[in-house]
């Protein structure tokens, strides 16, 4: 089955260390997406890449990057995790660029934990 | 401040019966909404989505309707089943632009 798949699902980190979460796509979608998500609260967009063109959301920390080495893979980096930086994080993925009138399609998520 | 609002953060519903989901939107720019539903330790999948040239879509058990003027959408499940229970969340997007997510609701079916 054609899938999103995020890498690990639970990751612990220490303040201030940096961190890497993952996420791999055999949809062949042309956009993906990293959202945050705390506890009762909406999703996030974070940024999101269409092709190689990286879009950062406004209010995205400068302590987010990410990477998309191909079509497949995309990384989400936390230069140095805080406290408020404990979430899920999900990413997702569409066939055409956001606004195009159809579904994400999304991983089942990574669960951030910061000590 | 909120564009897509679920004022209702848990609902319980008799199996059997008809869930009703609510969601409310703020920017009138929007013209394409969706439902997505989560289990636990799971991400969202997508259910069901709308266009605002039409005011009602149906799929199987699932029927999202649309009220423009109000800015209001609902999801309706009929009848509702034990695998409903599950996070339930609106989301709606303007042409050319993201996707905007409200918090969520948490569908309780009760045997």
């Amino acid at each position: 089955d054609a899938m999103v798949i995020q890498n690990p699902r639970y990751q612990v980190t220490q303040f201030g260390k940096p961190v890497t979460l993952s996420c791999s796509q055999t949809l062949n979608h042309n956009v993906m997406y990293w959202y945050q998500q705390k506890s009762s609260q909406a999703p996030k967009l974070l940024f999101h890449y269409y092709d190689k063109d990286f879009n950062n959301e406004a209010d995205t920390p400068d302590n987010f990057q990410s990477r998309r080495p191909n079509t497949s893979f995309c990384f989400l980096d936390i230069r140095s995790p805080g406290l408020g930086d404990a979430a899920m994080y999900l990413c997702a993925t569409s066939r055409l660029r956001q606004g195009s009138n159809q579904p994400q399609h999304f991983g089942d998520g990574t669960r951030l934990s910061i000590l | 401040d909120q564009q897509v609002k679920q004022n209702s953060p848990s609902l319980s519903v008799q199996e059997g019966r008809i869930s009703i989901l609510n969601c409310d939107y703020t920017n009138s720019m929007f013209d394409y909404f969706l439902w997505y539903k989560k289990y636990p330790a799971e991400g969202p999948t997508f259910l069901i989505s709308i266009s605002s040239i039409k005011d009602k879509n149906e799929d199987g058990r699932f029927t999202v309707f649309l009220n423009k003027s109000a800015k209001h959408l609902s999801l309706h499940i009929v009848p509702s089943q034990p695998g409903d229970s599950a996070v339930y969340f609106c989301a709606a997007s303007p042409m050319d632009d993201k996707i905007i997510f409200g918090k969520g609701t948490r569908l309780h079916i009760l045997p």
